[in-house]
């Protein structure tokens, strides 16, 4: 069973470009939720979906969406970017559906520079 | 909101040693702990959890340990292995995939 998949994987732009990042969710997980991972904040959840409805969303600011398509694979997007910006973006499916808690499945991240 | 400390923030043990993580978080609704091990340059990966109806979970080497009236919970490594060095993210969550990760421990195994 392939796992999860994001692209791309590296990436470089500039302050005030945006950026779109893409997550393929392991084959019949629904739920793909969204991290960001920086040295000095750790892992921080950015938000997550499930079955194309945004489920819940952490405390970033709107310039950080997504979406999540019928077929589960969803993207991020990040708008007017900043320096602070630059970080691994981790993309997670996970199985159970409802309330139910379950394992994460990781994908390698795609890791944004800005310059 | 939930907020969730780890100490120590870096580790470092002879191998064949004994390592411990220790873990608290703030909400008392919270009821599922992961601890995810993440090696250098690669993707965290679930290594053990246990939800609050549980006081303790064993998987060979690594065990957790859940105290909910103090709320704080514990990763437990024996018989440690270069391959161990990592770094450690415990997690916690009251539903749904939403998680709030502690800041990461850093283990070094020292042969």
């Amino acid at each position: 069973k392939a796992g999860v998949t994001q692209t791309p994987r590296y990436l470089i732009k500039t302050r005030g470009q945006q950026v779109t990042l893409s997550c393929s969710p392991i084959s019949g997980h629904r739920s793909v939720s969204w991290y960001q991972q920086t040295p000095g904040q750790g892992l921080q959840f950015l938000f997550e979906y499930f079955s194309e409805t945004q489920r819940n969303k952490g405390n970033f600011p709107g310039r950080f969406s997504g979406r999540q398509f019928s077929n589960s694979r969803s993207e991020m997007n990040v708008s007017t970017l900043e320096l602070g910006d630059s970080a691994l973006y981790l993309c997670a499916s996970s199985l159970p559906a409802g309330a139910i808690t379950g394992e994460l499945f990781f994908g390698e991240g795609s890791r944004l520079t800005v310059l | 909101g939930e907020n969730v400390e780890q100490h120590p923030s870096t580790l470092s043990v002879q191998e064949g040693d004994s390592a411990v993580i220790k873990c608290t978080y703030s909400d008392s609704a919270s009821n599922y702990f992961p601890w995810y091990k993440q090696e250098l340059g690669k993707r965290p990966q679930l290594i053990i959890d246990i939800r609050s109806n549980v006081g303790e979970k064993k998987d060979q080497r690594i065990a957790v340990t859940l105290n909910k009236t103090a709320k704080h919970f514990s990763l437990h490594i024996t018989e440690t292995q270069p391959e161990d060095s990592a770094v450690y993210f415990c997690a916690a969550s009251k539903g749904g995939q939403n998680f709030v990760f502690g800041p990461g421990t850093r283990l070094s195994v020292l042969p």
